[in-house]
């Protein structure tokens, strides 16, 4: 069955550090986006590729950075890891633009 | 902008209890209407949408009717059971945009 998954799923890092975050979807969609969740403020967009060589910043992209060099995979970069990014990941995709987005499990990330 | 405002939670229920978990949405175009279910420890699933307006959306006997009129994509379950224990987010995506914004989410504890 096609599938999108993350790894890894837990991380503890420290500050500073460079930290990268895979996610890798087999439905072969187009279109993928990572957000952040954090309590109080659902959901924001970071980064999101509408195709290969495609990247586009979203609501809180400083500090993170992407690269779509194939259609499968969408890897999230923290240059230099902070506090403030202590958060749960999420990498997603879909097929269409305004349609159904397909969520991976999540990745649990402690910087200290 | 765009934006989604959800009802504040905790919700805590006894099985069997009527379930409404209210969004109300701001839109500059015509956006198609989400809700979304995390179960604990997952990603985010679908659980029904609704692409113009006066749509019913359904699905594990949940539904929400898409209100133009109210800007308004209320979540309803007639008889909640202990599996439907989740946090609820509720999203938009504009058909001319490429982004989806979601509620702060809405956490639901059913007990027996």
């Amino acid at each position: 069955d096609a599938e999108i998954t993350q790894s890894p799923r837990h991380k503890i890092t420290e500050t500073g550090r460079q930290v990268t975050l895979a996610c890798h979807q087999t439905w072969n969609h187009n279109n993928m986006f990572w957000y952040r969740q954090d309590l109080g403020h659902g959901l924001r967009l970071i980064h999101y590729s509408y195709g290969v060589q495609d990247t586009n910043k979203g609501e809180v992209s400083d500090g993170y950075s992407v690269s779509r060099s194939n259609t499968e995979d969408l890897p999230l970069t923290l240059e230099s890891a902070a506090s403030s990014q202590t958060s749960v990941y999420f990498c997603a995709s879909s097929v269409q633009l305004q349609e159904t987005q397909y969520f991976g499990p999540g990745t649990r990330l402690l910087v200290l | 902008g765009n934006s989604v405002t959800q009802m504040e939670g905790p919700v805590t229920l006894s099985e069997e209890a009527f379930l409404t978990i209210n969004c109300t949405y701001t839109a500059t175009g015509y956006p198609s209407l989400f809700w979304y279910v995390q179960y604990p420890g997952e990603g985010l699933q679908l659980l029904l949408k609704a692409t113009k307006a006066d749509d019913k959306g359904s699905n594990k006997g949940f539904e929400a009717t898409y209100r133009k009129e109210t800007t308004s994509f209320h979540l309803e379950k007639g008889s909640v059971q202990v599996s439907d224990s989740a946090v609820y987010f509720c999203a938009l995506c504009e058909r001319t945009g490429n982004q989806f914004y979601f509620g702060t989410g809405t956490s639901l504890t059913v007990i027996p």
